[in-house]
């Protein structure tokens, strides 16, 4: 059973507009949630991450919101750049435990 | 700083065989992790080795095996291969920081075929 969920397999947006990406947890124990970026043929990258003790964690063009009642995260780019396309991977942790549990992704599309 | 590198990039292997998968973390970086990405099931985590000591491990049977090195360098090897575990093999390193929640860093991986 997915304890991630990202819902929306593809996302298309214009450029210069924001793209907001949604993931859904299960497990109220995680306290930790990252957003990863991936190109085809690469490892993921790093994006932004926010503890359970935020509900915002903003860098640059890239803000993360945490509603941990309804146990929702969503990452917004404002504003969005076709450098931007690529997959979005939503990922949790619990406490100290370095393993992660990671979303199916969503692919983001930004058109120019 | 170089990033994690991953040996090798690709392979082919038929069923039965077994197969070696090499992961040197960034400098300083003390922890590494292996995932196992799907098209399906996305990215699955098979362990974790810190201090040379294996202490996470996901959901994967025993023909899944790790180690890591004094230097911290990491190989995961899988044995009697089996169709099911082509994949993405993504190692990912973090510095371990105690009471912060460190980050991950992964390499570009070894895409493995299994025929």
């Amino acid at each position: 059973d997915q304890q991630v969920k990202q819902n929306s397999p593809s996302l298309s947006v214009q450029e210069g507009r924001i793209s907001i990406l949604n993931c859904d947890y299960t497990n109220s124990m995680f306290d930790y949630f990252l957003w990863y970026k991936k190109y085809p043929a690469e490892g993921p990258t790093f994006l932004i991450s926010i503890s359970s003790i935020k509900d915002k964690n903003e860098d640059g063009r890239f803000t993360v919101f945490l509603n941990k009642s309804a146990k929702h995260l969503s990452l917004h780019i404002v504003p969005s750049q076709p450098g931007d396309s690529a997959v979005y991977f939503c990922a949790a942790r619990e406490g100290n435990n370095r393993k992660l549990i990671w979303g199916l992704g969503t692919s983001l599309a930004v058109n120019p | 700083k170089a990033g994690v590198t991953q040996t090798p990039r690709y392979l082919i292997k038929t069923r039965g065989q077994q197969v070696t998968l090499s992961c040197s973390p960034i400098s300083g970086h003390r922890s590494v992790s292996w995932y196992q990405q799907t098209p399906g099931q996305g990215l699955q985590f098979l362990f974790e080795y810190f201090s040379e000591t294996q202490r996470n491990k996901g959901n994967f049977p025993g023909r899944f095996s790790g180690r890591q090195f004094s230097n911290s360098r990491s190989e995961m090897n899988v044995s009697t291969l089996e169709l099911g575990d082509s994949a993405l093999y993504l190692c990912a390193s973090s510095i371990v920081d105690r009471g912060l929640s460190d980050t991950q860093y992964f390499g570009p991986g070894t895409r493995l075929t299994v025929l």
